[in-house]
């Protein structure tokens, strides 16, 4: 496709599954960044992968919370044992190298999580 | 520690009037800062980048060291100007760090 793909566009679940989130970057993007918008707030940084490492896993908000990325390509966030918290829009994000300023971030539409 | 405030949630303005949307930030070296701008119904997309100086849909930025911001203005809003709109600085990580947001809205 054309731009970055996430998948599912809405999940609801109840409190304690788990949950995994997909993205598909534009190819050949070798950073991919995944953020987390709870509901009236800002963009919040979890985690970026260069090719398929992950230099900063800083922003992940608990252990319940990981990430990984195949191929240089698709990446998944899962998310154990969901709390009613973790409710957001989960974007997903590529460019086509890791932290260069004139590279422009490609934004997907977003998994919109709700937990009850 | 790198920060980017935006201090505005909602700005409301008429059409054809001046709009300044502003941004702060804290960092400790040559900062690298962004607009990006989400459209209702659309995704978050790049509006534009300090370091290419440039005019999008008439919108600048300029950053001010002295100030520490990063202001967006447009001379004479337009409807389709109506957007939320974020600050973002290319971060210590490599990452890049988002402002709130703020949600133009530019009145008939």
């Amino acid at each position: 496709g054309a731009g970055v793909s996430q998948s599912p566009s809405n999940k609801v679940t109840e409190k304690g599954k788990d949950v995994e989130l997909r993205c598909d970057p534009i190819s050949g993007h070798t950073a991919l960044y995944w953020y987390r918008q709870r509901l009236g707030q800002g963009l919040e940084f979890l985690i970026y992968f260069q090719g398929n490492s992950a230099p900063d896993k800083s922003g992940l908000p608990s252990d319940r919370f990981s990430a990984e990325r195949t191929g240089e390509s698709v990446s998944t966030l899962t998310i154990q044992r969901t709390q009613q918290e973790d409710s957001a829009v989960y974007l997903c994000a590529s460019s086509l190298f890791v932290g260069v300023s004139n590279e422009k971030l490609f934004f997907g539409s977003g998994t919109q999580l709700s937990v009850l | 520690a790198q920060r980017v405030t935006q201090p505005e949630k909602l700005l409301s303005v008429f059409k054809g009037a001046p709009v300044e949307l502003k941004c702060n930030y804290s960092y400790s070296g040559s900062p690298e800062l962004f607009w990006y701008v989400q459209y209702s119904r659309q995704r978050l997309q790049l509006l534009l980048r300090h370091i290419s100086r440039e005019s999008i849909k008439g919108f600048t930025a300029d950053l001010n060291k002295g100030e520490t911001s990063f202001h967006l203005k447009k001379p004479f809003a337009q409807e389709e100007d109506s957007a939320m709109y974020y600050c973002a600085l290319l971060g210590y990580g490599q990452n890049f760090v988002f402002g709130p947001g703020t949600r133009l809205s530019v009145l008939p």
